[in-house]
């Protein structure tokens, strides 16, 4: 069975450049949720998506856009790149709506340079 | 707002010890709380979901404790080993969530000794 799979795996981009990361969930999941890892903050939540609706938005600016497909793929983009964004992006996938567990791919190492 | 720590932030042991790893949380009304692993520079691999019906869960040479009411889990490791070196991390998701949010602990990392 497929666990859930993040492309592209890393990532270098310039300061102002924008970039899209993709994430597909296990086959049945339609809740995708997405995190941001950093040394200094930790993992902190970026959004949720079900049924191509988002349901809950963590506090980012909204530079931080996500979208969640009818297959329940889910991608998230950031416009205007800053250095601070430099980060291990992490999405999960689960089975019901209320989120019963998570199973998280291996990340979207970004760096902006 | 939910607020979760982990206690201690770092951990250094010989192979064979027994340990137990921290997790508090600031509001007791939770969905559950789920224990992962994590290497260096990957993703997150769950190690036990303990619903907030429930007590304890166990998996193999882990155990994990939940007190809701007093806000704490702990994740017990019997017989520790070198390839139980990662950082551990704790994750609520709290009852006024609409949605699957969960809320990190800052993590433990964990060293086991040969």
């Amino acid at each position: 069975k497929a666990g859930v799979t993040q492309t592209p795996r890393y990532l270098i981009k310039t300061r102002g450049q924008q970039v899209t990361l993709s994430c597909s969930p296990i086959s049945g999941h339609r809740s995708v949720s997405w995190y941001q890892q950093t040394p200094g903050q930790g993992l902190q939540f970026l959004f949720e998506y079900f049924s191509e609706t988002q349901r809950n938005k963590g506090n980012f600016p909204g530079r931080f856009s996500g979208r969640q497909f009818s297959n329940s793929r889910s991608e998230m983009n950031v416009s205007t790149l800053e250095l601070g964004d430099s980060a291990l992006y992490l999405c999960a996938s689960s089975w019901t709506a209320i989120g019963y567990g998570y199973t998280f791919g291996s990340g979207t190492r970004l760096t902006v340079v | 707002k939910q607020e979760v720590t982990q206690i201690p932030a770092a951990l250094s042991v010989p192979e064979g010890e027994n340990l137990v790893l921290n997790c508090s949380f600031t509001d007791s009304a939770i969905y559950n709380l789920q224990w992962f692993r994590q290497d260096p520079g990957k993703g997150l691999t769950s190690l036990l979901l303990i619903q907030s019906s429930q007590r304890e869960q166990t998996s193999g040479r882990l155990n994990a404790s939940l007190d809701k009411s007093s806000g704490r889990s702990t994740l017990y490791i019997a017989a520790s080993q070198p390839g139980d070196s990662a950082t551990y991390l704790c994750a609520v998701r709290s009852e006024d969530n609409a949605g699957n949010m969960l809320t990190f602990g800052g993590g433990t990392r964990l060293m086991v000794k040969p």
